[in-house]
């Protein structure tokens, strides 16, 4: 079964350093979203991507936070510098398309520790 | 805006317990609901999900149904077991596919 893949699995990271995370989602998925997921909380958009056009990153930290889809497979996000405040887990989803009847499938997620 | 609230935990129940885990929902249009499991230190898998009013989903004994009138998509399952033990998300997805999540109820079986 196709799967979203992420990588690295766990990042520590002294603030103000910088960086970051690659998702690969699953083939032929136009579709492609970054999440950030603070312990104890459900996941919350930072940005969604259609093929390589940014969709929405209206909650996107863009001062430190930049996320981009060059070809439209792959995509990176990166922090720089990163904060205290960034640890959390970033999960990475795709779907085939955009639409509210299209499931989107998650990746393992990368969870970041900033010290 | 679009949301979702979730019964909170944690859970504690024994093996071959009845589980319910309630979830309400806010939405100008006419959302899907999912259900996702979570098991520790990994994302999110889809449990199930229902695209429209009266719909049920259902998957590995666990089933919910999209309650228009009520707002509602709560999980069920009759037996729970050990290996259940996870974080439960209610979501709903916008007619842009924004997902929603609501903030996770924690479930341990015990045997």
């Amino acid at each position: 079964e196709a799967e979203v893949a992420q990588s690295p699995r766990y990042k520590i990271t002294e603030k103000s350093q910088a960086v970051a995370f690659w998702c690969d989602p699953i083939s032929g998925h136009a579709t492609l979203y970054w999440y950030r997921q603070i312990l104890g909380q459900g996941p919350e958009l930072l940005v969604q991507f259609q093929d390589e056009s940014v969709v929405d990153d209206s909650q996107l930290p863009k001062d430190r936070f930049s996320a981009e889809r060059l070809k439209g497979v792959d995509s990176t996000l990166k922090i720089q510098p990163a904060e205290l405040g960034d640890s959390a887990m970033y999960l990475c989803a795709s779907s085939l398309v955009a639409g509210p009847k299209n499931t989107q499938y998650f990746g393992p997620g990368t969870r970041l520790t900033v010290l | 805006g679009d949301s979702v609230t979730q019964m909170e935990g944690p859970v504690t129940l024994s093996e071959e317990a009845f589980l319910t885990i309630n979830c309400t929902y806010t939405a100008t249009g006419y959302p899907s609901l999912f259900w996702y499991v979570q098991y520790p230190g990994e994302g999110l898998q889809l449990l199930l999900k229902a695209t429209k009013a009266d719909d049920k989903g259902s998957n590995k004994g666990f089933e919910a149904t999209y309650r228009k009138e009520t707002t509602s998509f709560h999980l069920e399952k009759g037996s729970v077991q050990v290996s259940d033990s996870a974080v439960y998300f209610c979501a709903l997805s916008d007619p842009r596919n924004d997902m929603r999540f609501g903030a996770g109820t924690r479930l341990t079986v015990k045997p």
